[in-house]
């Protein structure tokens, strides 16, 4: 089964909106990372953050971990339309099969201009 | 894009064919993965490699096969393609330890 599942599975805000994506797993991590994908293209590494953070920043992202939660969070804000795309987390489990990195459904962003 | 080559880019092929799907890197890393991704899945990990010979299973793997001869390529096989392997299949590469992965362009394949 997925290690993440994102919520919400789409979402539509309009540019200058913050958007925020939702992610929930099922097994202890070593990490978990966000990408990005936009139509018809490879993934994208957005920011990682490691099981001992509990925020992280790169310029208008925002990720949050929450470990007794399972759960974690992405954060654009002032959105734009260039920020149209799927998001999905994806996590390295801290046990067994460290060497997978898992992927949730991801989160489709649709920014109005 | 650190590198990575997937070829072919599309492929339509019939059912019961087999199929190569190849991924090209040029920077010697040592972790080589198989994604595939279809709608509502996200993406699904089917093979990967940690080194030239080693390759271990991933979520969805049957019915799919890899070698690593060296360890610049990674092949995927379909042995005998069936319609439900329709899909976008990346290739990505690591770059360390529990690092982040880059991938690949895609290949669009279609089985009828």
């Amino acid at each position: 089964s997925q290690q993440g599942e994102e919520d919400p599975q789409a979402l539509s805000i309009q540019e200058g909106e913050n958007a925020t994506m939702n992610c929930s797993y099922k097994t202890s991590i070593n990490n978990l990372q966000w990408y990005r994908q936009n139509s018809g293209r490879g993934l994208v590494h957005l920011i990682l953050i490691r099981s001992n953070e509990r925020e992280k920043h790169s310029g208008r992202l925002r990720v949050t971990l929450d470990t007794s939660k399972k759960s974690s969070s992405l954060l654009i804000t002032a959105s734009r339309a260039a920020d149209t795309a799927s998001y999905f987390c994806a996590t390295v489990p801290s046990k067994g099969a460290t060497n997978k990195l898992i992927f949730g459904t991801g989160t489709l962003l649709a920014v109005q201009p | 894009d650190a590198g990575i080559t997937q070829s072919p880019r599309h492929k339509v092929t019939e059912t019961g064919t087999p199929v190569t799907l190849r991924c090209h890197q040029t920077e010697n890393h040592r972790y080589m993965y198989w994604y595939r991704q279809d709608p509502g899945h996200g993406l699904r990990l089917i093979h990967y490699s940690y080194g030239v010979k080693d390759t271990d299973k991933g979520e969805v793997s049957d019915g799919y096969s890899v070698s690593r001869s060296k360890t610049e390529d990674f092949l995927l096989t379909l042995e005998s393609a069936t319609s439900s392997q329709t899909s976008v299949y990346f290739c990505a590469i690591r770059t360390g330890t529990n690092e982040k992965l880059f991938f690949g362009s895609g290949t669009q394949l279609s089985v009828l």
